[in-house]
């Protein structure tokens, strides 16, 4: 059974520090891992998906990377600000053609 | 491109009593849609796989007779909370995946959820 685990579950950084968020699965057979914002009380906004055959995705400020042989996932965010306060979700689409989500890393940005 | 719209974004009911949320893609044809549940502070946990013209699949512990799921068309599937109850009281969010043939692993598009309140 594919297992998704997200460390740390918060985190609470200052403006302009650059972060790393972790994303760890069990079954390494997947098609590919997409991550995730939530906004509170919001639906899901997609940032990055990384097919399986890919090692990372860049868009603006956010850098995610993929070792599917060893189960792990990094996503990046350079220079934060407090705008991108929210909960990242990660998430493995595995060969059962389901989606599977981590519990999420909670992540303030203060001014 | 790809929206998907999820109503309603919030409601509130009475126990014992049924409520239907809807989701649609705007903007595209979706044979898989797919309902999440999300309790305050977790994540989201896969009740169930909707394809269009079939029953849906369920998770296991997801009863489906509390839970009815109706996807009657390309783009729209229906969830159903049966007889419903306090611990019902949920986030409820929807996503679909664009019915491209063989592309299995394209993105999914999610709803912006619904705020499910059981009294």
């Amino acid at each position: 059974k594919q297992e998704v685990t997200q460390i740390p579950a918060a985190l609470s950084v200052p403006e302009g520090e650059n972060l790393v968020l972790n994303c760890s699965f069990t079954d390494s057979a997947i098609y590919n891992l997409q991550w995730f914002r939530q906004d509170p009380g919001k639906g899901l906004t997609s940032l990055l998906l990384i097919q399986s055959s890919q090692r990372e995705q860049t868009s603006g400020r956010l850098n995610a990377s993929l070792d599917k042989s060893s189960g792990r996932s990094t996503l990046y965010i350079a220079a934060s600000q407090p705008g991108d306060s929210a909960t990242y979700l990660c998430a493995v689409f595995n060969q059962g053609g389901k989606l599977i989500f981590g519990q999420g890393t909670e992540l303030s940005v203060k001014p | 491109g790809a929206v998907v719209s999820q109503h309603p974004s919030r409601v509130i009911c009475k126990s014992g009593t049924s409520v239907k949320i809807e989701c649609r893609s705007l903007d595209f044809q979706a044979t898989t849609m797919f309902w999440y549940r999300q309790f305050p502070k977790q994540s989201l946990m896969l009740m169930a796989t909707s394809n269009e013209g079939s029953k849906a699949t369920y998770e296991q512990g997801v009863e489906k007779d509390k839970f009815l799921i109706n996807h009657a068309s390309l783009t729209l599937s229906t969830l159903t909370v049966t007889s419903a109850h306090p611990e019902d009281s949920s986030f409820y969010i929807c996503s679909a995946r664009v019915a491209t043939s063989g592309q299995i692993n394209s993105p999914l598009h999610f709803g912006n959820g619904t705020r499910l309140t059981v009294t």
